[in-house]
C-alpha cells in the first residue's frame, strides 16, 4: 500500500529564505507526483506536476524534483514571502487517472 | 467559464437525513473523485470514476452513494448523514494526469 509522508509537519521562516519541503512515498512505482497548495479554509492549487519520466519542473520561484528509486521528491521555494504562507501538498498517482495518495502537508509559515 | 465547481459551498443537515453534493466539471475530464478531509487524517478517496457509469470504491466509502450519468457531473450523496460525516469534500478531475480540485463543500451533520 503506498504511503506519502511529508517533513516537516510545519515550519516557520523569516521572510526571504530559501527553503525545501519533503516529501517521501513507499512504492516508487508511480505514474505522477503532484504539488498543490492549501490555504485555510480554501481549496486545493496546483503547484507543479512531475511526471514518472521527469526529474523536475519549475514555476517561478518554485521548483519541483523527483528521485523515483528513492522515493522522495523536493519542493524548493527561493525567496520566500508571507504570502507563500499556506499549507503543501504532495500526492503520488501510481497510474494513468488512478487515485492520488496524499502527504498529511507541511504548514509553512513566512513571517515578515 | 472552464472549471470543476461544488454545490452548495457550505451545508448544516441533521442526522438521519439525505445530502446530495454535486460537483460539475466543464473539460469532459474522464476520471472524477470525491475526496474528504478531516483533521488529523488529511485527504481521503471516497470514490471514484473513470468513465461514465463506471465508478468504483476507495479507502472510506461506507454510508455513501455516486452516480455518473454524465461525463460532467459526480454526485456524492450521504444516504442517511451521521455525525462523523462532518467534514469539508472536494472533487476532482483529470484527463489523465494531473489534477484539478473544486472549492469544496464544507457539511455540518448536527
Amino acid at each position: 500500500k503506498q504511503e506519502v509522508t511529508q517533513i516537516p509537519a510545519a515550519l516557520s521562516v523569516p521572510e526571504g529564505e530559501n527553503l525545501v519541503l519533503n516529501c517521501s512515498f513507499t512504492d516508487s512505482a508511480i505514474y505522477n507526483l503532484q504539488w498543490f497548495r492549501q490555504d485555510p479554509g480554501k481549496g486545493l492549487t496546483s503547484l507543479l506536476l512531475i511526471q514518472s519520466s521527469q526529474r523536475e519542473q519549475t514555476s517561478g520561484r518554485l521548483n519541483a524534483s523527483l528521485d523515483k528509486s528513492s522515493g522522495r521528491s523536493t519542493l524548493y521555494i527561493a525567496a520566500s514571502q508571507p504570502g507563500d504562507s499556506a499549507t503543501y501538498l504532495c500526492a503520488v498517482s501510481d497510474n494513468q487517472g488512478g487515485k492520488l495518495i496524499f502527504g498529511q502537508g507541511t504548514e509553512l509559515s513566512v513571517k515578515p | 467559464d472552464a472549471g470543476i465547481t461544488q454545490s452548495p459551498r457550505y451545508k448544516i443537515t441533521e442526522t438521519g437525513r439525505q445530502v446530495t453534493l454535486m460537483c460539475h466539471q466543464t473539460w469532459s475530464h474522464s476520471y472524477m473523485f470525491w475526496y474528504r478531509q478531516d483533521l488529523g487524517h488529511g485527504l481521503r478517496l471516497i470514490y471514484y470514476s473513470a468513465a461514465a457509469d463506471i465508478t468504483d470504491k476507495g479507502e472510506v466509502p461506507d454510508g455513501y452513494v455516486v452516480s455518473r450519468s454524465k461525463t460532467e457531473n459526480f454526485p456524492l450523496t450521504l444516504e442517511s448523514a451521521t455525525r462523523s460525516q462532518t467534514s469539508v469534500y472536494f472533487c476532482a478531475s483529470s484527463p489523465n494526469y494531473g489534477y484539478t480540485f473544486g472549492s469544496g463543500t464544507r457539511l455540518t451533520v448536527v
